[in-house]
Order: structure tokens, then C-alpha cells, then sequence
């Protein structure tokens, strides 16, 4: 089955460490997005691209965090320096765009805990 | 701006009982996508359905049912003969993507109805 991969899947970290996500879209899915779940927000979009260029980054605070696609099988996200409450659980997804018969499949996500 | 609310933050039922989960949207937008999604104690997320706002044909898939209704801006999801398994939190959410992209763009969630099934 194509999935969608996300490591680590599990990280805790001390504030002011630099901490670095990866994710692997589906192959031949163009668009990937990140959320972010905790509990006081629910789950929210950071960013999202398409064919690896940034679409909407709103959701993200700029003076850490950082999302890129070095290729199109590699989704990063950076932050630097964390923070405790950065911690949370963070989804990677991927979709194709104007394909009928599919949606965006979600990775397992990344649990990060900042102390 | 759009916006997902499901009031029913936790159900709880008894084993084979039926339940329905609300949703209600807002939204600007002619063109529209809806979903559900499942999140099981394991934490992934799980598609469930997508619609279309042109589409108010409701749909049933197993025990699994959804009524969409435009006049009250609704997209409820019924599960029947509830089983344990079927305990988890399930989002709605929101895309308000253009119909030739089917969806395909930033959702905005609810913040989920924790689903209970008392064996």
C-alpha cells in the first residue's frame, strides 16, 4: 500500500534545541501539507505546497518555523529554536491534484515534546 | 471565512446501538468539499468520505451513513449497530477547493466528537 512516511515518530527535545521533521508523499502526489494537532487547537494547517512551491504558509509562525521541499519526495519541517509549547503531534499529508477517486492521505505523524 | 463546529465534544453508546455525529459548516464559498475522517486511539488519520457541494445525494457504506443538507449547512454521519471498534475521534472538516481539484486543498477541521462504544 502507498503511504505516506513521516520520521521520527516520536521526539522530545530540550527548549532552544533545533528539531527537524521529515516526511515522504506518496509518490506522484503533488501537493503535501502540514498540520498540527494539540489539544487547546485541534488540528491546524501550517503550510502546504504544490509541485514544491509553498502555497500558504499562514498558519505557521515565521520567526521558528520552517517548511520546505528540498525534492518531491521530501517534505521538511524545521523548528528553531523550540519550544515547549511547540509540543504536539504533527501530520504530514499528501495529494494529487485534479484526480478523481482520491484525497489526501495522512501520515502517522510526529509526536514532539519540547521540555 | 470558513469554519467547522461539532458540538458533541464526547458519546458515549452501548454496543449495537445506532449514533449519529453533527457537523455544521460555514462557509462563503458556492464550491465546497466536506469530509469525515477517523482518528482510533493508534492516532493516525483515517478517510472516511469526501463530498462535494454540488452532490447532496446522501450515501450509506456499511453501517456507515452521511446526510448532507445544504439548507442547514449539515453533514451528519451515522453509524449503526454501533461496534467497539468504531470508538475514536472523528473530524469533519472543510475544503473549499474548486470541483476540478476535488478537494484537494487545505482543510479546515473540527475539533472532533470523541466516540465511545460501551462492550
Amino acid at each position: 500500500d502507498a503511504r505516506v512516511t513521516q520520521t521520527p515518530r516520536h521526539k522530545v527535545t530540550e527548549m532552544g534545541q533545533e528539531v527537524t521533521m521529515r516526511c515522504q508523499p506518496i509518490l506522484g502526489h503533488n501537493t503535501v501539507f502540514w498540520y498540527r494537532q494539540t489539544m487547546m487547537q485541534g488540528l491546524e494547517l501550517l503550510a502546504y505546497f504544490r509541485n514544491r512551491a509553498p502555497l500558504d504558509d499562514s498558519g505557521m509562525p515565521k520567526d521558528r518555523f520552517s517548511a520546505e521541499m528540498p525534492d518531491a519526495t521530501l517534505a521538511t519541517l524545521k523548528i528553531q529554536p523550540s519550544e515547549p509549547r511547540d509540543s504536539a503531534v504533527y501530520f504530514c499529508a499528501s495529494a494529487p491534484r485534479g484526480v478523481t477517486g482520491t484525497e489526501a492521505f495522512f501520515g502517522q505523524g510526529t509526536r514532539l515534546t519540547v521540555v | 471565512a470558513q469554519k467547522v463546529t461539532q458540538a458533541q465534544t464526547e458519546i458515549s453508546v452501548v454496543e449495537k446501538e445506532d449514533v449519529t455525529l453533527d457537523c455544521v459548516y460555514e462557509t462563503r464559498d458556492t464550491t465546497y468539499y466536506l469530509f469525515w475522517y477517523k482518528q482510533p486511539p493508534s492516532g493516525e488519520l483515517v478517510f472516511l468520505i469526501r463530498r462535494n457541494s454540488f452532490d447532496e445525494q446522501n450515501e450509506i457504506s456499511g453501517r456507515y451513513s452521511w446526510n448532507f443538507q445544504k439548507s442547514t449547512s449539515s453533514f451528519n454521519f451515522t453509524i449503526t449497530a454501533s461496534q467497539v471498534v468504531d470508538s475514536a475521534v472523528y473530524f469533519c472538516a472543510l475544503s473549499d477547493a474548486p470541483i476540478s481539484n476535488f478537494g484537494n486543498e487545505k482543510l479546515t477541521f473540527g475539533t472532533g466528537t470523541r466516540l465511545t462504544i460501551i462492550p
